[in-house]
């Protein structure tokens, strides 16, 4: 089983509708981070965060701690949100001695016009 | 500012070859990052750096050397390329912020590196 587990692993909807994109993890961690990459390949970091809720436009981030579980709310979703969102974990000790960085394998997204 | 640049875009090594990979940052980071993407299995961390003149090993370390003699600058070095190191490698920088965490602000994410190895 992997540490980090995104679902689903795609998503298509159509424009204006309400998109959540889920990631359960199975180590403790200290942050996690939720990435997006561009059809391109460009990618770029939307949030980083270790307890609550995050807001930024129209993208909304959550985190529980308790139950090892991120959301990530896209609200009035546009054609332009069409990218793979990747969750990643800071948590727990690599093998080579150092803070780990384990990340999901992503979810597809695509908006339909 | 240019903001994270990576060179080359484009690369393509028989097996053995070796060469270093470039990535360059404006923003007065003091974290730099290496990570290799590939079908299937996500990003993975290769090597990563806290400040000028340090480096330290991330989750697939093995087949790569990595140095940062100047802040602005960390390269990426395949000393003997291998088929498995075919990959899309991606370089990134970042604040820091505060504590000890590996990653402590928003990354910068430089355009990737397509490399093919034969």
């Amino acid at each position: 089983k992997n540490e980090v587990e995104q679902s689903p692993q795609n998503l298509t909807a159509q424009e204006g509708e309400f998109i959540t994109i889920n990631c359960s993890y199975s180590v403790g961690i200290s942050a996690l981070h939720w990435l997006q990459q561009h059809p391109g390949g460009g990618i770029v970091s939307l949030f980083m965060l270790s307890s609550g809720k995050k807001k930024h436009g129209r993208l909304i981030a959550t985190i529980n701690i308790q139950e090892k579980h991120s959301s990530l709310h896209i609200t009035a979703s546009h054609p332009r949100d069409s990218a793979v969102y990747i969750c990643a974990v800071i948590g727990g000790i690599s093998n080579f001695g150092n803070e780990k960085l384990t990340f999901g394998t992503g979810t597809r997204l695509t908006i339909i016009p | 500012n240019a903001g994270v640049t990576q060179t080359p875009k484009f690369r393509v090594l028989k097996t053995g070859q070796s060469m270093t990979l470039l990535c360059a940052q404006d923003m007065n980071h003091e974290y730099m990052y290496w990570y290799r993407q590939d079908p299937g299995m996500g990003l993975r961390l290769i090597h990563y750096s806290v400040g000028e003149g340090t480096t330290a090993k991330g989750e697939v370390p093995d087949g790569y050397n990595v140095s940062r003699l100047k802040k602005q600058n960390f390269l990426l070095g395949l000393e003997s390329a291998a088929p498995s190191q075919t990959s899309v490698y991606f370089c990134a920088s970042s604040r820091r912020d505060r504590g000890p965490l590996l990653i402590t602000d928003t990354q910068y994410f430089g355009p990737g590196t397509r490399l093919t190895v034969l």
